[in-house]
């Protein structure tokens, strides 16, 4: 099956600070999305990103499907954006997604 | 509110037992999604159920069953609880590329 590598693991950051974040993938996917857990285990959906470029606020996405990569990039970091981020990929739309490891990034005041 | 809704939030469970996890969307969304996240994992695809009545294995169906009551309701059943299926488990639905996740479902296996 597919294959979905983030990185890195871990991320410790200031406050302030910007970040990016990678998620490699083994084959051509037709839906790739971002989700954030927040501390308290709750899962959000952050970007549908199967191409391209999309921004919301001080999160940015980009897809290079042609290279099997995505990275999400943080500006101006706020502890609230602490974390696990995740990045999920399907062959079909919609059905089956395929999560990765995660990124657990900690935001420090 | 309009969403995912598990139920129970937390469970203890003896090896051998059976229980049945509860999940509910009022969302009218057609495809449904059972998942468990373990430590250094992410989530991994249990069963799903793409409309009311169908339901289909994902990665990690072994040990677990499923049924799709109506469209509102998908509910996962252990019927012989093991240590291995102590776990966060969560449920979503999804409508077009959005996904709605609970707030999951914390069981362990003693």
């Amino acid at each position: 099956g597919i294959q979905v590598e983030q990185s890195p693991p871990d991320l410790i950051l200031q406050e302030g600070a910007n970040s990016t974040l990678r998620c490699n993938f083994s084959d051509s996917v037709n839906n790739l999305q971002w989700f954030h857990q927040n501390p308290w285990g709750q899962l959000i959906n952050l970007f549908y990103i199967p191409s391209g470029t999309k921004q919301n606020g001080r999160l940015s996405a980009t897809t290079v499907a042609t290279e099997r990569y995505s990275l999400l990039y943080i500006s101006s970091s706020q502890t609230t954006d602490s974390g696990v981020y995740f990045c999920a990929v399907a062959m079909e739309y919609g059905n089956k997604l395929v999560f990765g490891a995660g990124t657990i990034l900690r935001v420090k005041s | 509110n309009a969403g995912v809704t598990q139920t129970p939030k937390f469970q203890v469970l003896k090896t051998g037992q059976s229980m049945t996890l509860q999940c509910a969307q009022d969302m009218n969304h057609n495809s449904m999604y059972w998942y468990r996240q373990d430590p250094g994992m992410g989530l991994r695809l249990i069963y799903y159920s793409a409309s009311e009545g169908t339901t289909d294995k994902g990665e990690v169906p072994n040990g677990y069953n499923v049924s799709r009551l109506n469209k509102r309701e998908f509910s996962l059943r252990l019927e012989s609880a093991a240590p291995s299926q102590t776990s966060v488990y969560f449920c979503a639905s999804r409508v077009g590329a959005g996904y709605t996740f609970g707030s999951g479902t914390r069981l362990t296996v003693v």
